[in-house]
């Protein structure tokens, strides 16, 4: 059972352009959510997601950044028309099925760097 | 808006000595979860708690839940050089949506 599949694992980008960053989550887990982290801090939320729903998008900046998880296919962070401060790792993050509390636990994938030049 | 807070963000020590760091929510957590993230890496799970004043342990690791399932500690006995990396804490807010802490940053010295 393969973990969780990011790409590319670096991005540069120049400023303007977009930026598409995939994850392909856990077989089995229907949940994925996308984080962002800048060098030495801690992670930021982004958007949690379910296939074909957007659960909770409440750390997404309002305009630029969208992100989906279609029916077939990976999950997908955009970002268009990059500016320098959006050069981080992103994180995304699986988990299962949830029944009550448990089994909550978030698979992370290796992360995308994406560097806006 | 609902928060996690950890502190300390830094902490030094020689190799041997005890280390904690301490999580606390602005709301109460279904349950809390910890990661350790390596220079580098990426998060990986280590634990999770759900029940009020729960405590569990890991080899060197001990991990405790609040009784108000509002705040929880990890404490790292004997630290070794093994150890260095970022652990964060992750509260389960509602719905499903885990919110980080900042993490704290653990340096060891040989």
């Amino acid at each position: 059972n393969a973990g969780v599949m990011q790409n590319p694992r670096h991005l540069v980008r120049r400023r303007g352009q977009e930026a598409r960053l995939r994850c392909s989550p856990m077989k089995g887990h229907s949940h994925v959510y996308w984080y962002r982290q800048l060098p030495e801090e801690g992670l930021k939320f982004m958007v949690y997601l379910q296939k074909e729903n957007i659960i909770d998008e409440s750390g997404m900046p309002k305009e630029r950044f969208s992100a989906e998880f279609p029916k077939e296919g990976p999950s997908i962070l955009r970002i268009q028309q990059v500016v320098r401060g959006d050069s981080a790792a992103y994180f995304c993050a699986s988990s299962p099925r949830v029944s009550g509390i448990m089994n909550t636990e978030a698979f992370f994938g290796q992360g995308t760097r994406l560097t806006v030049v | 808006g609902q928060q996690v807070m950890q502190i300390p963000q830094y902490q030094h020590v020689q190799e041997g000595e005890d280390f904690t760091t301490y999580c606390n929510s602005s709301t109460t957590l279904s349950n809390i979860q910890w990661y350790k993230q390596r220079p580098g890496g990426h998060p990986v799970f280590l634990i999770q708690l759900v029940k009020s004043g729960e405590v569990k342990k890991q080899k060197r690791l001990t991990f405790q839940f609040g009784e108000a399932k509002k705040n929880s500690s990890l404490h790292i006995t004997a630290t070794q050089t093994t150890d260095v990396g970022t652990y964060f804490c992750a509260g389960l807010i509602s719905a499903n949506k885990l919110i980080f802490g900042a993490g704290t940053r653990l340096a060891v010295h040989p």
